[in-house]
């Protein structure tokens, strides 16, 4: 079965730091991919997603991603850190012809001033 | 536009007592979803539905049941609850065509204590 493997179950930055999570998927058909954000009590909410057409895919709140078939990885990148970007980040696939999407275990950022 | 609602976002059951947690969108999606959400587990798929009278297992759907007699609602039935059934509930739906795409709206959960 198709499934992401997110890399730190922890992640803490300093505001204005580069911010970098990792993620890798198991598939021999690149799949669909995407990262979902939750902030603390609320549901979640798209980020970005790749679906096979440009491998650096561009979310919103200045994060982006790039897709890399070699490396089978998804990584989410953002410049530059914000207080406001502490969340629990989630990697999630959907493999082509399914109705399912299947969640990595998240990532929990802290940025400190 | 509410968007998608869930209903209640708190409640605690006894072991062995039932509950419907409810789900009701008013964006005309297709497809809906429920998910469970447990720390170091991420979410992990219950059941969902591709439209109305179709429904179909997730990765963890035993001790679940659903139905959609509507496009709007996506009520999920705990009929005997146990306390591994402690959990964050999210109800999550998807516009017309993207249902393989991923591209989910979620609810804000509801959170399930079982004593």
């Amino acid at each position: 079965a198709q499934s992401v493997t997110q890399l730190g179950s922890h992640v803490s930055v300093s505001e204005g730091a580069l911010v970098l999570l990792r993620c890798n998927y198991s598939s021999s058909v690149p799949p669909y991919l995407f990262w979902y954000v939750q902030y603390p009590n609320q549901g979640l909410q798209l980020l970005l997603k790749y679906t096979s057409a440009a491998t650096l895919v561009k979310g919103i709140n200045g994060f982006e991603a790039e897709f890399k078939k070699s490396e089978t990885s998804f990584h989410l990148t953002k410049p530059s850190a914000h207080m406001s970007d502490a969340a629990e980040y989630f990697c999630a696939v959907s493999p082509h012809n399914t109705d399912k999407l299947i969640f990595g275990t998240g990532t929990r950022l802290q940025v400190f001033p | 536009n509410a968007g998608v609602t869930q209903t209640p976002k708190f409640q605690v059951l006894k072991t062995g007592q039932s509950m419907t947690l409810q789900c009701a969108q008013d964006m005309n999606h297709e497809y809906m979803s429920w998910y469970r959400q447990d720390p170091g587990m991420g979410l992990r798929l219950i059941h969902y539905s591709v439209g109305a009278g179709i429904t179909d297992q997730g990765e963890v759907p035993n001790g679940y049941n659903v139905s959609r007699s509507t496009t709007e609602d996506f009520p999920l039935r705990l009929l005997s609850a146990a306390p591994s059934q402690t959990s964050v509930y999210f109800c999550a739906s998807s516009p017309p065509g993207t249902a393989n795409t991923g591209e989910l709206f979620f609810g804000e959960g509801s959170r399930l204590t079982v004593l």
